[in-house]
């Protein structure tokens, strides 16, 4: 059975401090690892991407981490800021599958 | 540019009422679409997903069903709305693009409580 298990399921950081959140996938066939930003009362939106063969991907302070190996991937937020208060899910691609596999997200709170 | 609606944005509705929530995607042709729920501090739950017209598959059992009249149109009903039904309500689509993973785009969400 596919899965994605993220942890912590919970995070507070202070303003300016860095966090690194973590995913551990098991799909079959596996193909692409994707972080989604979802801000509260909203819909998720893709942060990163990342196929198989690629080890690690940026955008703006999010850099995202892949271990095709050890099935791990981790998200790290630098320099946090309140904006970032969101919940990040980690879902891994299957190859030929219209279905995403989904985690249940760390819900992050950036405080002033 | 492609967008995604939903609406409405917001619903509360009594047990044993019936639900239509509604969700049209514009500037793409042919998307996948999918129906998640969202409940409080969970994940998302898969409910259905369509790749073409009147072509729907359920990933859950439940009161819910679905319904795609149109190519970018995708409609979520009950006949009997259950107090367990209440949660956030994603629309998504997404397009194979050879060669390129294939991102899904969600709408706005609607957010129902059953009372």
């Amino acid at each position: 059975k596919n899965q994605v298990e993220q942890s912590p399921q919970s995070l507070i950081i202070l303003e300016g401090k860095n966090c690194t959140l973590q995913c551990n996938y098991t799909v079959s066939p596996f193909s692409n690892l994707r972080w989604y930003k979802q801000d509260t009362g909203r819909g998720p939106v893709s942060l990163t991407i990342m196929t198989f063969s690629e080890n690690t991907k940026s955008n703006g302070r999010y850099t995202a981490t892949l271990d095709a190996d050890t099935k791990q991937s981790s998200l790290h937020i630098t320099a946090s800021q309140l904006s970032d208060s969101a919940s990040y899910i980690c879902v891994a691609e299957s190859g030929g599958s219209y279905i995403p596999t989904f985690g249940r997200g760390t819900s992050l709170i950036v405080h002033p | 540019s492609q967008t995604i609606h939903q609406w409405p944005a917001t619903l509360v509705q009594p047990v044993g009422s019936p639900l239509s929530l509604e969700c049209t995607v514009e500037g793409t042709s042919n998307p996948n679409l999918y129906w998640y729920r969202q409940a409080a501090g969970r994940g998302l739950q898969l409910l259905f997903y369509s790749v073409g017209i009147g072509q729907i598959s359920s990933e859950v059992p439940q009161n819910l069903s679905a319904s795609r009249p149109q190519d970018r149109q995708f409609i979520l009903s009950s006949k009997k709305l259950l107090l367990s039904d209440s949660g956030f309500y994603l629309c998504a689509w997404s397009v194979l693009l050879t060669g390129t993973p294939r991102t899904q785009y969600f709408g706005p969400g609607t957010r129902l409580l059953v009372l």
